[in-house]
């Protein structure tokens, strides 16, 4: 299996752009969540999905914040407008079953300049 | 209140030396399952292991060891012989039930530093 497939691996944007990153579970996996790491708050739950559902945004930041499942095998993570405080990592992580470990991407570094 | 803490921030030790690193946490569920995660420099996560709360035994494996204590909410990690390889950022999770669905809440890490 290829793993946990995230894109880009880097983007650098302007404050006030529009970001989209994307990612790929494993293939049968039914959650999907997106975690934001940054140095002051470590890693932080965004939202998740159980078959493309979102179960819970509690932990998306504001209203610019926005996250979608199409379909079992892509996510999108979008961003608009962006801000230089959005600089972090972001992780998509999947797993088979609620409470089984996570299979982490490898993650998305942002740069809101 | 469901949360990790990992108290040492960052550990420094020599190449050989043992090392632990604690993870306390605080749920109100009576099931649940922690982990370990290794993140190295590259920046990956990687899952060293998942324990669920009925199980106390402690595991081994290889030059590492996890001791779990429920009456000190306690999850720690050893590595035993530490390696230069073994540098990297330790993360400590607890599984919290909500809404029907588990998710994953992270303690801040602890970053290691084996020096040759």
């Amino acid at each position: 299996d290829a793993g946990v497939i995230q894109s880009p691996r880097h983007e650098v944007t302007e404050m006030g752009q529009e970001v989209t990153l994307r990612c790929k579970p494993i293939s049968g996996h039914d959650y999907l969540f997106w975690y934001r790491q940054t140095m002051m708050r470590g890693l932080e739950l965004l939202i998740y999905f159980n078959n493309n559902v979102p179960i819970d945004d509690s932990g998306m930041p504001e209203d610019r914040f926005s996250a979608k499942m199409p379909n079992a095998s892509f996510s999108t993570l979008k961003i608009q407008p962006s801000e230089p405080r959005d600089s972090a990592v972001y992780f998509c992580a999947s797993s088979s079953l609620g409470g089984e470990k996570l299979f982490f991407g490898s993650g998305t570094q942002l740069s809101v300049l | 209140a469901q949360k990790v803490t990992q108290a040492q921030t960052e550990i420094s030790v020599v190449e050989k030396e043992d090392v632990t690193l604690d993870c306390v946490y605080e749920t109100r569920d009576t099931t649940y399952y922690l982990f370990w995660y290794k993140q190295p420099p590259s920046g990956e996560l990687v899952f060293l292991i998942r324990r669920n709360s009925f199980d106390e035994q402690n595991e081994i494996s290889g030059r590492y060891s996890w001791n779990f204590q429920k009456s000190t909410s306690s999850f720690n990690f050893t590595i035993t012989a530490s390696q230069v390889v073994d540098s990297a950022v330790y993360f400590c999770a607890l599984s919290v039930h909500q809404g029907g669905s588990e998710k994953l809440v992270f303690g801040k890490g602890t970053k290691l530093t084996v020096n040759p």
